[in-house]
């Protein structure tokens, strides 16, 4: 059975720009969560959505945002690239239990 | 408040030793709680998986959960050099049908050879 997939899994983007990363759950899971990881600070929850909904999100500005389509992939847009955007970016898709993605590492330059 | 406090360490024991990671909420409607473990720049894997109270054990893992105090241990018994890492702990709750995962900030562990 294939696991969370995440791409990219590296991208360097310039202060400003806009970035879109992908996430593909598990197989028959409904939920994906997405967190930001800076560098050896914890997990920083970002989004959670469900069946297609937006269930919570985040303490973050508006300029992340995401959606989940009808096949359960989902997808994190952030716009206006800052420099402290910088991290990991993980997504995680929940069945009866919870697994994550490798990451996307983010560098804003 | 959080609902999930974690101790984020660093925490360094020497090879061998047994270690206790905790984890305490404040929210009695969790009801499933887990265990991750992080090395540096991977995403986190599921370790243990446990949804009762009483223990769970699984090879050098055993996974405490006591819902009357709101307390979650994870225990390491002969640890070894690969086990370090950052440690999370994670519970989930029932919001309108779907379960909210909730993390704890995650414990650095280190072990010495």
């Amino acid at each position: 059975e294939a696991g969370v997939t995440q791409s990219p899994t590296h991208l360097i983007k310039t202060r400003g720009q806009q970035v879109t990363l992908r996430c593909s759950p598990i197989s028959g899971h409904t939920s994906v969560y997405w967190y930001q990881q800076a560098l050896g600070l914890g997990l920083q929850f970002l989004l959670w959505y469900d069946e297609g909904e937006e269930r919570n999100r985040g303490n973050f500005p508006p300029r992340f945002s995401g959606r989940q389509f009808p096949n359960y992939s989902s997808e994190l847009n952030v716009n206006a690239l800052e420099l402290e955007d910088s991290a990991l970016y993980l997504c995680a898709s929940r069945g009866s239990q919870a697994f994550f993605g490798q990451g996307t590492r983010l560098t804003v330059v | 408040q959080k609902e999930v406090e974690q101790d984020p360490g660093p925490l360094s024991v020497p090879e061998g030793a047994i270690v206790s990671l905790n984890c305490t909420y404040s929210n009695s409607a969790f009801q499933y709680f887990m265990w991750y473990r992080q090395y540096s720049r991977k995403g986190p894997e599921l370790l243990m998986y446990t949804y009762s109270s009483g223990n769970k054990e699984d090879g050098r893992f055993t996974a405490q959960v006591d819902k009357s105090s709101k307390y979650i241990s994870l225990f390491i018994r002969d640890s070894q050099p690969s086990d370090s890492a950052t440690y999370l702990c994670a519970m989930s709750k029932t919001i309108q049908g779907a379960q909210k995962l909730v993390f704890g900030q995650g414990t650095r562990l280190t072990i010495n050879p």
